[in-house]
């Protein structure tokens, strides 16, 4: 049961940031919010993940409303190798590490 | 480090027949989860094993089966074929199963099964 909304596609210029929205207004204060890309069919690979507050690595950022019920992926210098569609995923509690995907977000990245 | 390998990669079936795909943990990762990924659409979880056991199961009927080996690889099974479970079938690992906050799962390339 997917507990997240996200917009069905995006455009963004090559360069430039492209900002992700995912909602997930029903969280819970002991789950986690991770965030997931696909390219093409391949598996999915992990992007980041983040509880309260915001996160930073490598790839992108993780901005985390104080109300948890709402967060933004951020890829600060999108490239076209980043086309792809983008998973918000809140993983339920008490199931393990089980992963509940939803549709997800189409990102095309524009030359 | 070896990353998650599944086999095989494309696979065609008919309609009632069955079908076992295989799926090679990354090292040192004890619960493998499987998932179903019908054409536009994310993937849907199928079910999960920790250390040989079933750790949870998805809305699937149990024509879908699975089993963990102890160097815990996995295999998903599928009896009785139909048109619908044409799709991408994912197999991800993790470190740990039960009792932990966060884990991250790492996916395998997939296995695409066509249903004629």
């Amino acid at each position: 049961d997917a507990k997240t909304t996200q917009p069905t596609s995006m455009d963004c210029a090559e360069g430039r940031a492209a900002n992700l929205p995912c909602n997930h207004s029903t969280i819970s204060g002991n789950e986690y919010v991770y965030w997931y890309r696909q390219i093409h069919s391949q598996g999915p690979q992990y992007i980041i993940h983040g509880l309260k507050n915001n996160e930073t690595n490598e790839m992108a950022s993780l901005i985390i409303t104080e109300d948890r019920k709402s967060s933004t992926l951020i890829l600060p210098h999108a490239t076209l190798r980043d086309t792809a569609v983008y998973y918000c995923i809140v993983r339920v509690a008490n199931t393990g590490n089980q992963f509940y995907f939803g549709t997800g977000t189409s990102l095309t990245v524009i030359p | 480090e070896t990353g998650v390998t599944q086999s095989p990669t494309h696979l065609i079936k008919t309609r009632g027949q069955q079908v076992t795909l295989r799926c090679s943990s990354q090292s040192g990762h004890n619960t493998v989860s499987w998932y179903q990924q019908a054409l536009g659409q994310g993937p849907q979880f199928i079910f999960q094993y920790y250390r040989e056991e079933e750790n949870g199961r998805g809305n699937f009927p149990p024509r879908f089966s699975g089993l963990q080996f102890p160097n815990y690889s996995s295999e998903l099974n599928v009896n009785a074929l139909e048109l619908d479970d044409s799709a991408l079938y994912l197999c991800a690992s993790s470190p740990q199963g039960r009792g932990v906050s966060y884990n991250e799962q790492f996916f395998g390339p997939g296995t695409r099964l066509t249903v004629l």
